[in-house]
């Protein structure tokens, strides 16, 4: 069955140093990997997705995830670390054994120090 | 345009009683996701809508919830006789088409079951 693992339910970065959120899933098809952000009190919004093109996916707001089949792995970055990036993060896959349905993670609440 | 829009967006209610939730998709989007989001937790999967094809309740939690979608729009999740552990973030979401993955969601009913 599909699973997704958020490593670390909080990461805590200072503005401009920079942000990793882990993230590993389990998917016995070719899955389609997602990264979702919450800011409080706002819905969720798609940062980036990979669906089997390249496995170095750009997002929006400065984010970035590589898809490494053989860790099993979709890690989220950004080189420096903005205010404004003060959220909840969400790791979602999803492939044909789920019927297409997103299978999320925990979540990891991303704090930024001044 | 307009994006996925849910109402109401709080609603306190006294356990025991019914609620109803609403979801407005986006206009042409074909599948319609609901989804509960409990503190500090990801997304829960409820029920989809496809088309006109027979919805997958699977994520349905019990049989005091149901949903219907009518004429292939808007989209009502209706709790009956709701308990206090149903109190949670209830999230709608549409998406082109079913294996198009990418969903866009509304900005949840905060419900507070007392």
């Amino acid at each position: 069955a599909q699973s997704v693992t958020q490593l670390d339910s909080h990461v805590s970065v200072s503005e401009g140093t920079p942000v990793l959120l882990r993230c590993n899933y389990s998917s016995s098809y070719s899955p389609s990997l997602f990264w979702y952000v919450q800011h409080p009190n706002k819905g969720l919004q798609l940062l980036l997705k990979y669906t089997s093109a390249a496995t170095l996916v750009k997002g929006i707001n400065g984010f970035e995830a590589e898809f490494k089949k053989s860790e099993t792995s979709f890690h989220l970055t950004k080189p420096s670390a903005h205010m404004s990036d003060a959220a909840e993060y969400f790791c979602v896959v999803s492939d044909r054994q789920s019927n297409y349905q997103l299978i999320w993670g925990a979540g990891t609440k991303l704090i930024i120090k001044p | 345009g307009a994006g996925v829009s849910q109402s109401p967006s709080n609603k306190v209610t006294e356990k025991g009683k019914d609620v109803e939730l609403r979801c407005d998709p986006i206009s042409g989007h074909t599948a319609l996701y609901w989804y509960r989001q409990s503190l500090g937790q990801g997304l829960e999967f409820l029920i989809y809508f496809q088309g006109n094809s027979a919805p997958d309740k699977s994520g349905l939690p019990s049989d005091r919830f149901s949903a219907e979608r009518t004429g292939g729009s808007v989209s009502t999740l209706t709790i009956q006789r709701t308990q206090q552990e149903d109190s949670a973030v209830y999230l709608c979401a549409s998406s082109p088409e079913r294996a198009a993955d990418t969903q866009y969601f509304g900005p949840g009913t905060r419900l507070t079951v007392l």
